[in-house]
């Protein structure tokens, strides 16, 4: 079945940081792949995506590109702040739906 | 415009117990699916609700069913509560025309607390 691994966290920065967080992912076919986000007691929101291979998705300052050869969809943003402070997840949804599956999450704590 | 809302936000039940979550859809959107979240994992596909009729489903057992009515909106029932069914219940919704779930709207989740 289909799978997804990123790093354990937590990770802990200071401020203006970078931030890499790694996904990998296992799939029969050519998913899309996502990254969410989950700021404490908030729902989870779409941070960027990306629908093909070599895709690059970016929002916020964030940025991953969709690497077929590797099988991954590393996150990184060149300079980090308190207020990304939140729980990323990595996911890829297959084209037939709607259906997501999510990697464990990785917790960032960006310390001033 | 109210985003996907769901309630209540946060339940305690005793094993053995059944619990009733309800979700309301962003409007617009047609289909509801529902994700289990333990704590410090990731969400797990529970199943999707597509035109009141469960259209996909994870591996969940039995125990955990749903329906969805005219108006889209959802409800997911556990029966039979265990320990383990503890999970914050993450509703989300988007429209049926929408292809591979790039346009996901999650609700805040119902914090399920089985003692």
């Amino acid at each position: 079945g289909n799978s997804v691994t990123q790093m354990e966290g937590p990770v802990t920065l200071s401020e203006e940081a970078f931030l890499t967080i790694n996904c990998t992912y296992t799939a029969t076919g050519y998913p899309s792949l996502f990254w969410y986000v989950q700021y404490p007691g908030e729902g989870l929101q779409l941070l960027l995506k990306a629908t093909k291979a070599d895709d690059k998705g970016s929002n916020k300052g964030f940025e991953a590109t969709y690497r077929k050869e590797t099988t991954s969809f590393h996150l990184e943003k060149g300079s980090v702040q308190v207020s990304d402070s939140a729980v990323y997840f990595c996911a890829l949804s297959m084209a037939a739906g709607n259906k997501l599956t999510f990697g464990g999450g990785t917790r960032v704590l960006v310390k001033p | 415009d109210a985003g996907v809302t769901q309630s209540p936000t946060h339940l305690i039940k005793t094993r053995g117990q059944q619990v009733t979550l309800r979700c309301s859809p962003k409007s617009g959107h047609d289909t509801v699916s529902w994700y289990q979240q333990a704590l410090g994992q990731g969400p797990q596909f529970i199943f999707q609700y597509y035109e009141e009729e469960e259209r996909q489903r994870g591996n969940f057992p039995d125990r955990f069913s749903g329906h969805q009515f005219p108006n889209y909106s959802s409800e997911l029932n556990v029966n039979a509560l265990l320990l383990g069914d503890s999970a914050l219940y993450l509703c989300a919704s988007s429209s049926l025309a929408d292809r591979g779930g790039e346009k996901l709207f999650f609700g805040s989740g119902t914090q399920l607390s089985v003692l």
